[in-house]
């Protein structure tokens, strides 16, 4: 699996976009990027994944690089309810959980 | 409801003592898989199972011992040998193969007393 970084936290303001980055910079070519988040205490939930093109549900979008070196989630419209860690991770199963980005949406 | 549930969701160990954690699952997945979170970390990968009746070490397997006898469970032992056990436990599951997507339990915390 290719290692990830990730900032350790970040904030945003509820109703607005978050955005969290991610580098992935040694992903080979069939790894794909996974996107989940754990709220306190609780196991992690799975949000989004892709290969190469960008991708949309109902929960947030993931943009991925052309040259597959880094990836952004994107969540639209961010509530208290999205506080939580989001980990990134690029690989396949079993995946490999780094120690995410601590997101903080505040009122 | 289909999911993966993890029982108990507290459990205490005594000195000494072997302990198994349950994790059961109604999706008809193939592989499972058992990871341990410590406190501010990133889940660490115990063991995982692609089929019945095989299963594989991950990065922390010493101390720890599974099986897997039928689709549907893949309980974790946790033994004597396994000095630091106190943590928070998770178990997943996934289609199988190596591009799915993995699905996680509510988890089980284990305290030593």
């Amino acid at each position: 699996d290719a290692k990830t970084t990730q900032p350790p936290s970040m904030d945003c303001a509820e109703g607005r976009a978050a955005n969290l980055p991610c580098n992935h910079s040694t992903i080979s070519g069939n790894e794909y990027v996974y996107w989940y988040r754990q709220i306190h205490s609780q196991g992690p939930q799975y949000i989004i994944h892709g290969l190469k093109n960008n991708e949309t549900n109902e929960m947030a979008s993931l943009i991925i690089t052309e040259d597959r070196k880094s990836s952004t989630l994107i969540l639209p419209h961010a509530t208290l309810r999205d506080t939580a860690v989001y980990y990134c991770i690029a690989g396949n199963t079993p995946l490999v959980f780094g120690k995410g980005t601590r997101l903080s949406v505040i009122a | 409801d289909g999911g993966i549930t993890q029982s108990p969701k507290y459990l205490f160990r005594k000195e000494g003592q072997n302990v198994t954690l349950s994790c059961e699952q109604n999706l008809n997945h193939d592989a499972m898989y058992w990871y341990r979170q410590d406190p501010g970390q990133g889940l660490r990968l115990i063991y995982y199972s692609q089929i019945v009746n095989d299963f594989q070490k991950g990065d922390i397997a010493e101390g720890y011992s599974v099986s897997r006898e039928k689709k549907e469970s893949f309980p974790l032992t946790v033994t004597s040998a396994q000095k630091n056990p106190t943590a928070f436990y998770l178990c997943a599951s996934s289609i199988g193969g190596n591009k799915n997507i993995q699905y996680f339990g509510a988890g089980t915390r284990l305290s030593v007393l």
